[in-house]
């Protein structure tokens, strides 16, 4: 059922940067591109999301590609706690989150 | 103040019986959800509430039956539990049905039946 594909895992040092690739090539003009993340034995989080334009916040920043066609999740220095399952989700008008497998990440101390 | 919050976190029960889970938020939310995580870590949803109206089914069998006291609160009743339901439940919620409306998840509640 999801329209996005992810690396199923990616590592990255502690204290650098990391991004997140997502590609979403059946992106329809009225799907929002949202990304949660899970951490280990916790409910799912709500990271960012954004429609057309690049998008910041105090947890991440997303990157979309002109075409919308993918987009990047970017975690500019990450850090233990940011170990965890990053979903890229495309969400349309019935409000129907649906998650992929995501892409596991690890942070190497 | 936990924003959406489940109860039990952990039920452990045989097969056979019924149980109910339930979910309550406090963020003034008109959308609920509840979402199942299988062993293998997929997270599907099951169903969703609209101001205490059924707006989601997703083909989930009938002894699942979800109940919307009020738009606080969505309860998950399960009846005749079978080994197939043991996974970790999570339940939702968001402002509206709208596109770009974030959900807020609890902290799951993993159920095991034996």
């Amino acid at each position: 059922d999801a329209k996005t594909t992810q690396p199923n895992s990616m590592e990255s040092n502690e204290e650098e940067p990391v991004h997140l690739p997502c590609n979403h090539s059946t992106i329809s003009g009225t799907d929002y591109i949202h990304w949660y993340r899970q951490l280990p034995s916790q409910g799912p989080e709500y990271v960012i999301h954004g429609l057309t334009s690049n998008v910041n916040n105090r947890m991440a920043s997303l990157a979309i590609a002109e075409d919308r066609k993918s987009s990047t999740l970017i975690l500019h220095r990450a850090t233990l706690r940011d170990a965890a399952v990053y979903y890229c989700i495309l969400k349309n008008r019935d409000d129907k989150i649906i998650f992929g497998k995501g892409t596991r990440l690890h942070i190497l101390p | 103040d936990t924003a959406v919050s489940q109860t039990p976190k952990y039920l452990v029960t045989q097969m056979g019986n019924d149980k109910s889970i339930k979910c309550e938020q406090n963020l003034g939310h008109d959308t609920m959800y509840w979402y199942k995580q299988d062993s293998k870590k997929f997270l599907k949803i099951m169903f969703s509430y609209n101001n205490k109206e059924l707006i989601i089914n997703e083909t989930v069998p009938n002894r699942f039956s979800p109940k919307s006291p009020d738009k606080a609160h969505l309860n998950l009743h399960i009846n005749s539990l079978e080994l197939g339901d043991s996974a970790v439940y999570f339940c939702a919620s968001s402002q509206e049905v709208r596109v770009n409306t974030e959900a807020f998840f609890g902290q799951g509640t993993r159920l095991t039946v034996v």
